[in-house]
């Protein structure tokens, strides 16, 4: 597509239910990135997948997180069993190639976790 | 391990007015430098990127920054500001070597344009 487009845009979810955010990139783009966005915290990265693999996992906030892409396109970020402290604004970024020639970003999930 | 500092949380600049953001990053090596603007509701969009050569670049919007070795900075300019440039900016460091770090931000700041 012409840019990275995230869904949903917004979620509102119960404690202790399962999300899953969604991250469709540039199309030809390799290499695709998780941020999370807290209020007063700037981004925080959280993965990074080349292809279809991610050679890092450090960066999630706990192991109730796990990502996935699949075809070298489509990723998505599962959240289970949330908890407030996970409300954040997700953003979703893609790149063509290793190197950090600048990122095209998506508009983000705003996830409320109730 | 990399880090950005973005001094300033706050700047209100008067329309017309000049402006600078500073940036002050910490990184072993050269670093791959980056400006984004970000405004409410939207994603991060790219405003200009220094990766070597010269130290003066060029964005997008009539934005420049400069890379200062020395000082360790990578202040973003603008000679004179619009409303519309009213956003949050973020500064942010990458890795020569790849991609698998991601990018470190800076915790941004919010720029106010007053009439």
């Amino acid at each position: 597509g012409a840019g990275v487009s995230q869904s949903p845009s917004n979620k509102v979810t119960e404690k202790g239910k399962d999300v899953e955010l969604r991250c469709d990139p540039i199309s030809g783009h390799t290499a695709l990135y998780w941020y999370r966005q807290s209020l007063g915290q700037g981004l925080e990265f959280l993965i990074y997948f080349q292809g279809n693999s991610a050679p890092d996992k450090s960066g999630l906030p706990s192991d109730r997180f796990s990502a996935e892409r699949t075809g070298g396109s489509v990723s998505t970020l599962t959240i289970q069993r949330t908890q407030q402290e996970d409300s954040a604004v997700y953003l979703c970024a893609s790149s063509f190639g290793w190197v950090n020639y600048g990122y095209t970003f998506g508009s983000g999930t705003r996830l409320t976790v109730v | 391990a990399q880090s950005v500092t973005q001094p300033d949380i706050h700047i209100t600049v008067s329309e017309g007015a000049s402006l600078e953001l500073r940036c002050n990053y910490s990184y072993g090596a050269t670093p791959y430098l980056f400006w984004y603007v970000q405004s409410p509701g939207q994603g991060l969009q790219l405003l200009l990127k220094y990766f070597s050569g010269d130290t003066l670049v060029q964005g997008i919007k009539g934005f420049e920054a400069e890379f200062k070795r020395s000082q360790s900075s990578f202040n973003l300019r603008k000679p004179s500001v619009h409303w519309s440039d009213a956003a949050e900016y973020f500064c942010a460091v990458g890795a020569q070597g790849g991609g698998a770090d991601g990018l470190t931000f800076g915790k941004g700041t919010h720029l106010i344009i007053q009439p």
